[in-house]
């Protein structure tokens, strides 16, 4: 089976912009997590989507959103740029299960100019 | 809230040599945790995970983890480290959902 595949894999922005990014999950997983890594907060949770419903959500500002499409592919969005945003995405998928194991993908670089 | 602690910034260690690096755990009810390794410029590699049963699970790359529930730990060991597993590694346990809580990463150096 393929991995998680996540697009771009690096990207450069500009403060005050917006970006969205995007994570296609192994085949028939449900469920797509998003997770922030930067070195001075560690990796932090985003927000988890399941059968196109948010199910779960850390604690990030609502300049931080996502979607999840009938497909299961997933999109969040960043709004209104800070230079603090600069950061590795990771998005995780899974197949539905408490004990299940979420696989990641390789990243989304962002760089907040 | 559940959480993890890995208390150890890096490990160095030589090859050929065992290696452990340390997690513990504060949870409620029963944990489920997991080991993750990432290599740079790289995502989140699934090592290994403890649900229930066995105290010592084994995983990928020759790795396995002991689970202590007196003790609170879930420590990575490894019996003979190669260079090649240099890389950041992280402990996590799930909490509400599928989230899951990471400690705050161990960097491995193995030197040869």
């Amino acid at each position: 089976k393929a991995g998680v595949t996540q697009t771009p894999r690096y990207l450069i922005k500009t403060r005050g912009q917006q970006v969205t990014l995007s994570c296609s999950p192994i085949s028939g997983h449900r469920s797509v997590s998003w997770y922030q890594q930067t070195p001075g907060q560690g990796l932090q949770f985003l927000f988890e989507y399941f059968s196109e419903t948010q199910r779960n959500k850390g604690n990030f500002p609502g300049r931080f959103s996502g979607r999840q499409f009938s497909n299961s592919r997933s999109e969040m969005n960043v709004s209104t740029l800070e230079l603090g945003d600069s950061a590795l995405y990771l998005c995780a998928s899974l197949p539905t299960g408490d004990t299940d194991t979420q696989y990641f993908g390789p990243g989304t670089r962002l760089t907040v100019l | 809230a559940q959480s993890v602690a890995q208390p150890e910034d890096q490990v160095n260690v030589a090859e050929g040599n065992p290696l452990t690096v340390k997690c513990t755990y504060s949870v409620s009810g029963n944990p489920y945790l997991f080991w993750y390794v990432q290599y740079p410029n790289r995502g989140l590699q699934f090592l290994l995970k403890y649900i229930t049963g066995d105290n010592l699970v084994k995983g990928s790359y020759g790795f396995e983890a002991e689970f202590n529930k007196s003790q609170t730990s879930f420590h990575l060991k490894k019996p003979s480290a190669l260079v090649s597993d240099s890389a950041l590694y992280f402990c996590a346990v799930k909490n509400a959902g599928n989230m899951l809580t990471f400690g705050g990463g161990t960097r491995l150096m193995v030197k040869p």
